[in-house]
């Protein structure tokens, strides 16, 4: 259906290395996305966001990148820590919906 | 203080208990928001205030009810659950209710329905 979908919903990586965690969107209106990370038994976290007019945005270790085009979003997260194991959401702004729109979840798991 | 505080982190309750849910901010946010989270799924709106109004209710069944008194504080009271309603209860805030602003949340209250 119309949803903001990730296509991996588990990902293990090596401590050091790169992840990038993808997310599909389908509403080519939404003009707002945002990635949150949920460590197990604590509410998402905001890492960060990126609006429709950039392609790209850094933070501290974390890049998302928006693809407009192919209506797609990834984060990056550089040099992967065990303390970025969690699960991580991508939302939207749905045109039609009052709030942001969460997609499915991807669980990032770092081994040391 | 940019905290969503939610008091308690944990609450076990029977089918025939009345229980409240307690969320505080002290950010200025004007829209406060209660979701329900599943084990591995994303959070699920429930209700939205705005400016201690209600302005979304997504057909919460009735036995759940919110509450707003004031700016900072926002109460869901609960009453004649089912063992079905066990989630995680997260509330959150935005300074507005306009979908291009991201939402801080708290950590949660892990219900259990006996």
């Amino acid at each position: 259906g119309e949803s903001v979908g990730l296509h991996l919903p588990t990902l293990s990586v090596q401590e050091g290395d790169n992840s990038i965690i993808n997310c599909a969107y389908s509403n080519s209106a939404s003009d707002y996305f945002i990635w949150y990370k949920q460590e197990s038994g604590k509410g998402p976290q905001f890492i960060i966001d990126i609006r429709s007019n950039m392609d790209k945005r850094q933070g501290q270790r974390v890049t998302v990148l928006l693809n407009k085009t192919v209506k797609h979003l990834s984060l990056q997260i550089a040099a992967t820590q065990p303390g970025d194991s969690a699960v991580y959401f991508c939302a939207e702004n749905k045109a039609g919906y009052s709030t942001l729109t969460f997609g499915k979840g991807t669980m990032l798991l770092v081994s040391p | 203080d940019t905290e969503v505080t939610q008091t308690p982190k944990h609450l076990v309750m029977g089918m025939t208990n009345k229980k409240s849910l307690k969320c505080e901010q002290h950010m200025g946010h004007r829209a406060m928001y209660w979701y329900k989270q599943k084990a591995k799924k994303p959070p699920e709106l429930m209700f939205v205030y705005s400016y201690e109004k209600l302005s979304i209710n997504e057909s919460v069944p009735s036995r759940f009810s919110p509450e707003c008194p004031n700016s900072s504080l926002l109460n869901l009271h609960l009453h004649a659950l089912q063992p079905e309603d066990s989630a995680l209860y997260l509330c959150a805030s935005s300074q507005w209710t306009a979908t291009n602003e991201k939402l801080f949340f708290g950590s949660g209250t892990q219900l259990s329905v006996l």
